[in-house]
């Protein structure tokens, strides 16, 4: 089944550590993203790749990183510079281009990573 | 900038009572609209979504959503709730002309007593 794999699913840190959450999607979509979930918030935007090797901030960059070296795989690190980083993390896909179209924004979502930060 | 605003957080009701959820957006252009749903301990997926044609739209469980331009608005229903739409559900809105920025609602937290 395709699907798009998020890990570690829960996630315990010390303050001022980095953390690496792991994106794998078999959908073989074009771009991929990262939005942070609070309660009562909704969903936030933190990064967003269209193709490989290019990626641009979303509305909550700060303190965060990412890198799209393979087409399946986009994972986000959370830095100690990110303030309030316990959340829950959600990555998503999309097709881009299907039958000469443009990204329509419809988002196929992963399981989502929690991430507590002690 | 664009925004998209849910009325309710919390809803509660019986089984069988109708739903309606409110949602607004704030962008000027064409925009593609859609309702996701987290059910307990689930992944976020699709609900239903509109791209153009007919402003009515059904997507899947008996749920539809009503694309009314003027009000920019894009409200989910269904008739009759059951149990298991115990969910929360969110409101999304893309700028269209292939945008990569999907924003999101804060979400509506449905609990139906059985």
């Amino acid at each position: 089944d395709g699907g798009i794999t998020q890990s570690p699913k829960y996630l315990f840190r010390k303050e001022g550590q980095n953390v690496t959450l792991s994106c794998e999607q078999n959908l073989n979509h074009d771009a991929m993203y990262w939005y942070r979930q609070d309660p009562g918030q909704g969903l936030r935007l933190i990064y967003y790749s269209q193709i490989v090797n290019d990626f641009q901030k979303g509305d909550i960059a700060e303190g965060y990183s990412v890198s799209r070296e393979k087409k399946e795989s986009f994972p986000l690190t959370v830095t100690s510079a990110q303030k309030n980083p316990t959340a829950f993390y959600l990555c998503a896909s999309s097709i881009v281009g299907l039958a000469g179209g443009a990204n329509t924004g419809e988002l196929f979502f992963g399981e989502g990573s929690r991430l507590t930060v002690l | 900038a664009q925004s998209v605003s849910q009325h309710n957080h919390h809803v509660i009701l019986s089984e069988a009572a109708s739903l309606e959820l409110g949602c607004n957006y704030s962008y000027g252009g064409t925009v593609n609209l859609f309702w996701y749903v987290q059910y307990p301990g689930q992944h976020l997926q699709l609900l239903l979504k509109y791209f153009s044609g007919d402003p009515l739209v059904k997507g899947i469980k008996g749920f539809e959503a009503e694309f009314i331009k003027s009000k920019f608005s894009f409200n989910l229903r269904k008739p009759s709730v059951q149990w298991s739409d115990t969910a929360e559900y969110f409101c999304a809105v893309n700028g269209g002309g292939g945008g990569f920025k999907t924003i999101f609602g804060a979400g509506t937290r449905l609990f139906v007593k059985a």
